[in-house]
């Protein structure tokens, strides 16, 4: 089973619409974050969450809002989804600093394609 | 100025040509930096951690220039399962900003 999981997989919806991206993990980790994906644009983070009680707007928040409700999930969504957020959604998570002070790597969801019309 | 730069591409190389891929930096209190490889729209995947001056994992290896706020890395006897999108990311306060990609093609 994979350590990081998230649904749907594939979503088309309208202009206005809500949507709601989840993510969950298995890995025990208490870092996790958002980031889109656009052709030419790298992975940009949308939120972030240190831990459970923690939320962190990223690069590109306007427009989403997140909710950590647990450890192991932390969902996406779209309040009034607009055709500019046709993209590739990926949730990520890692530990939280190792002893040796440096950031332990990131673990990515297999992605979410959303697509708004 | 972009905080971390990479050369899109794409690199077009033979089996077995070595090839290099450079991604620049802008935060100089940057303490940890990665190599992720990607494919066609899926997952990025770690491919190497960086800390110190270098790391070597078989045929892949990445340097670190401080100085010049530069990692590399290298592929050496490139195979067709090498062809890939590979994308660095830098540490800035526990988040990682990732380079835009550079994309590898090689050719039989």
């Amino acid at each position: 089973d994979a350590d990081v999981t998230q649904t749907p997989r594939n979503r088309i919806t309208k202009t206005g619409k809500r949507i709601m991206l989840e993510c969950s993990q298995t890995k025990g980790h208490d870092r996790m974050y958002w980031y889109r994906q656009d052709p030419g644009l790298g992975l940009r983070l949308i939120y972030y969450s240190f831990d459970v009680k923690d939320i962190n707007k990223g690069e590109i928040s306007d427009g989403y809002s997140v909710s950590r409700q647990a450890q192991a999930k932390f969902s996406l969504s779209l309040e009034s989804a607009i055709p500019n957020q046709t993209a590739l959604y990926f949730c990520a998570t890692s530990d939280a600093t190792s002893t040796k002070g440096v950031m332990e790597t990131q673990y990515f969801g297999p992605g979410t394609r959303l697509l708004v019309l | 100025r972009k905080e971390v730069e990479q050369d899109p591409g794409p690199f077009n190389v033979p089996e077995g040509a070595t090839v290099a891929f450079n991604c620049t930096y802008s935060n100089s209190a940057s303490q940890s930096f990665f190599w992720y490889r990607q494919d066609c729209r899926k997952e990025p995947k770690l491919l190497m951690s960086v800390y110190s001056s270098g790391n070597e994992d078989g045929r892949f290896t990445a340097q670190l220039n401080r100085a010049s706020q530069y990692i590399s890395l290298l592929i050496r006897d490139s195979k067709l399962s090498d062809s890939a999108t590979y994308l660095c990311a830098v540490n800035k306060g526990g988040k990682l900003i990732f380079g835009q990609g550079t994309t590898l093609q090689v050719k039989p």
